[in-house]
């Protein structure tokens, strides 16, 4: 079965600091990955997915990953935060797409000013 | 495109009491996934149909849980006898079923509370 580990449950920042959020998985098979974010209250939103191609991409609010299959790690990064990046980080994997999510346990992200 | 919605956003119920959530997608989207997410936890997921068709069931979705999608557009998740362990969030998506992007569409959650 496959499993998403998050290696931090909590990462502090200070504002306009450079942030990784790390991601491992399970599946040595073609997988599909994502990392969502969720707002107090509020449901899931997606940050950005790699499905296949270049190993990095980029998504919303200047995020990006880097897929890396030797290590089985999909690593966020963001070179600046800012305070309204504090949020809860969750990275989850698909192994055949469009099919039920697996999610890590998240990573809350505190943005200090 | 109205986003996913779910209904309703809190629900606080006794123990041994049945809920029922609702939950409605995108609307051209064909895919509906249910998940539960509890306190310091990433989302679980429990189920999901394709159009009226559940096509798989967790193991965490005991006989206490049903859902139903009778016309392929709405979905409905029962709880019956609640416990203090079903106290979580439940969260709803939906997707485009064949579509290349594969990208989930989550709703804002249901929390359910059992006292």
């Amino acid at each position: 079965a496959q499993s998403v580990t998050q290696l931090d449950s909590q990462v502090p920042v200070f504002e306009e600091a450079p942030v990784e959020l790390r991601c491992n998985y399970s599946s040595s098979v073609s997988v599909y990955l994502f990392w969502y974010v969720q707002y107090p209250n509020q449901g899931l939103q997606l940050l950005l997915k790699y499905l296949s191609g270049s190993t990095l991409v980029k998504g919303i609010n200047g995020f990006e990953a880097e897929f890396n299959k030797s290590q089985t790690s999909f690593h966020l990064r963001k070179p600046s935060v800012h305070i309204s990046d504090t949020a809860e980080y969750f990275c989850a994997v698909s192994d055949l797409g469009n099919t039920p999510l697996v999610f890590g346990k998240g990573t809350r992200l505190s943005v200090i000013a | 495109d109205t986003g996913v919605s779910q209904d309703p956003r809190h629900k606080i119920t006794k123990r041994g009491q049945n809920v029922t959530f609702r939950c409605d997608p995108i609307s051209e989207h064909n895919r509906l996934y249910w998940y539960r997410q509890t306190l310091g936890q990433g989302p679980e997921f429990l189920t999901y149909f394709q159009n009226e068709a559940q096509l798989e069931k967790s193991r965490l979705l005991s006989d206490r849980f049903s859902a139903e999608r009778p016309k392929g557009s709405f979905s409905t998740l029962e709880i019956q006898r609640t416990e203090q362990g079903d106290s979580a969030m439940y969260l709803c998506a939906s997707s485009l079923g064949g579509a290349d992007t594969y990208e989930q569409y989550f709703g804002p959650g249901t929390r359910l509370t059992v006292t």
